[in-house]
């Protein structure tokens, strides 16, 4: 079974909108941590947000956002305000277990996101 | 440097070939990491380093890659008699500590001819 699944291979949004990106997870661990990152086509991983399983607030960073539904197992990402600079692959990603377990990262298949000016 | 930085950004190789992938992580990181990136995998997980345990290598895909870390500092990754199958872009990360965020280097693109 897929552990990150993002649905929306792809997405347009018009500049200056709001948009929000897919992101659903498996894990039986109580303890685990959630991650978006952003890869523009000149290739680097962006770290964008970061959200724990414990913590009772949705994270924010600026005009980023996560919507995090711990019952559904969900962890979207909503980009405010849309600039035609988001344009890029975002990436949903867990880190599972907590102590000395694995620390690598699963990382969803991405989203394409296109901003329309 | 500021960030993680890895050599060389681009290698061209022929079939056969063994190949030396470099990351230098964030100073004072004790968290290192190396996935890869291809068409149609995505973003594998291959190796996993923490201070002075022993790495985590259950992401390896055979036993024609390994990976060493210097000093708790910079890594290696190796790849002996490359295959076209391990065209792919190499990225290495590191975290402060194992249980946070990671950040990428630029990674490295290896072809295999």
């Amino acid at each position: 079974a897929q552990k990150i699944t993002q649905t929306q291979p792809g997405m347009f949004v018009q500049e200056k909108e709001a948009v929000t990106l897919d992101c659903t997870y498996d894990t039986s661990d109580q303890s685990y941590g959630l991650f978006w990152y952003k890869q523009p086509s000149s290739g680097e991983m962006i770290f964008l947000i970061y959200q724990g399983s414990y913590d009772e607030q949705n994270a924010t960073e600026g005009r980023y956002s996560l919507n995090f539904q711990k019952a559904r197992k969900s962890a979207n990402l909503v980009i405010s305000a849309s600039q035609l600079g988001d344009s890029a692959m975002y990436f949903c990603a867990m880190r599972e277990g907590s102590g000395t377990g694995r620390r690598a990262l699963t990382f969803g298949s991405g989203t394409r996101l296109q901003v329309q000016p | 440097g500021a960030g993680v930085s890895q050599s060389p950004s681009n290698k061209v190789t022929e079939k056969g070939k063994d190949v030396e992938l470099r990351c230098d992580p964030i100073s004072g990181h004790t968290a290192l990491y190396w996935y890869r990136q291809s068409l149609g995998q995505g973003l594998e997980f291959l190796i996993y380093f923490q201070g002075n345990s022993a790495p985590d290598k259950s992401g390896l895909p055979s036993d024609r890659f390994s990976a060493e870390r210097t000093g708790g500092s910079v890594s290696t990754l190796t790849i002996q008699r490359t295959q076209q199958e391990d065209s792919a872009v190499y990225l290495c990360a590191s975290s402060l500590l194992a249980h946070q965020p990671q950040h990428f280097g630029d990674g490295t693109r290896l072809s295999i001819l």
